[in-house]
């Protein structure tokens, strides 16, 4: 089976601190994307990768940044927490079909 | 652009009655279909996907969708539903060479004892 980890389920931040969420795939998938999910908005796309150091912004990057570089760990990265980035947290990787994603348990931040 | 409508935030349902979920995409070309289940504090799981061929798909858990290109739709479909299929439920799309997906804004599925 595909294992999609995400190093926390919960997480709670202040405003301004620097945040580091990880994703790790064991099934050397290329691609790894970092979603947030927030109510009524379903899952817009933060960040992907198609290969080590390879990135691409997706719909919503505004705040964030990643890092890929290892193949299996895709790091999202807050570089100044705010309130409005207080969502949950999806990565995932690519992999079996052309585009069958496989995710992680999600990560829960809260920013205060 | 391309898009993904969930009509429906909530349906309800009684436990063995059966459900449609629907799901309507706006894409120029043959799309890449996929529904997604995400039970509560979990991620998403995949139920079930449509890349050409046969217009109707089989999933796990008795789920099936049927892809409709007239009405641009591809409806999740389950005869019996149980307790356990409480969740929140996305439809998707992939879109070109990027393997990117769309997802609909989901619809969340109650089910009455």
């Amino acid at each position: 089976d595909v294992k999609v980890t995400q190093s926390s389920r919960y997480l709670v931040k202040r405003t301004g601190e620097k945040v580091f969420l990880e994703c790790v795939q064991d099934m050397d998938h290329e691609n790894m994307f970092w979603y947030r999910q927030d109510p009524g908005l379903g899952l817009r796309l933060i960040y992907f990768s198609y290969d080590v150091k390879m990135k691409e912004k997706g719909d919503i990057p505004e705040g964030y940044s990643v890092s890929r570089e290892k193949k299996e760990r895709f790091s999202l990265i807050l570089e100044s927490a705010s309130t409005n980035q207080t969502s949950m947290y999806l990565c995932a990787s690519r992999g079996g079909g052309p585009w069958e994603q496989y995710f992680g348990p999600g990560t829960r931040l809260t920013v205060t | 652009a391309q898009s993904v409508t969930q009509p429906d935030i909530h349906i309800t349902v009684s436990e063995g009655a059966s459900l449609e979920l629907r799901c309507n995409y706006s894409y120029g070309a043959t799309p890449y279909l996929f529904w997604y289940v995400q039970s509560p504090g979990q991620g998403l799981q995949l139920l079930l996907k449509y890349f050409s061929g046969d217009t109707l798909v089989q999933g796990i858990k008795g789920f099936e969708a049927e892809f409709k290109r007239s009405q641009s739709s591809f409806n999740l479909r389950k005869p019996s539903v149980h307790w356990s299929d409480a969740a929140e439920y996305f439809c998707a799309v992939g879109m070109d060479s990027s393997y990117k997906l769309i997802f609909g804004s989901g619809t969340r599925l109650l089910v009455r004892p």
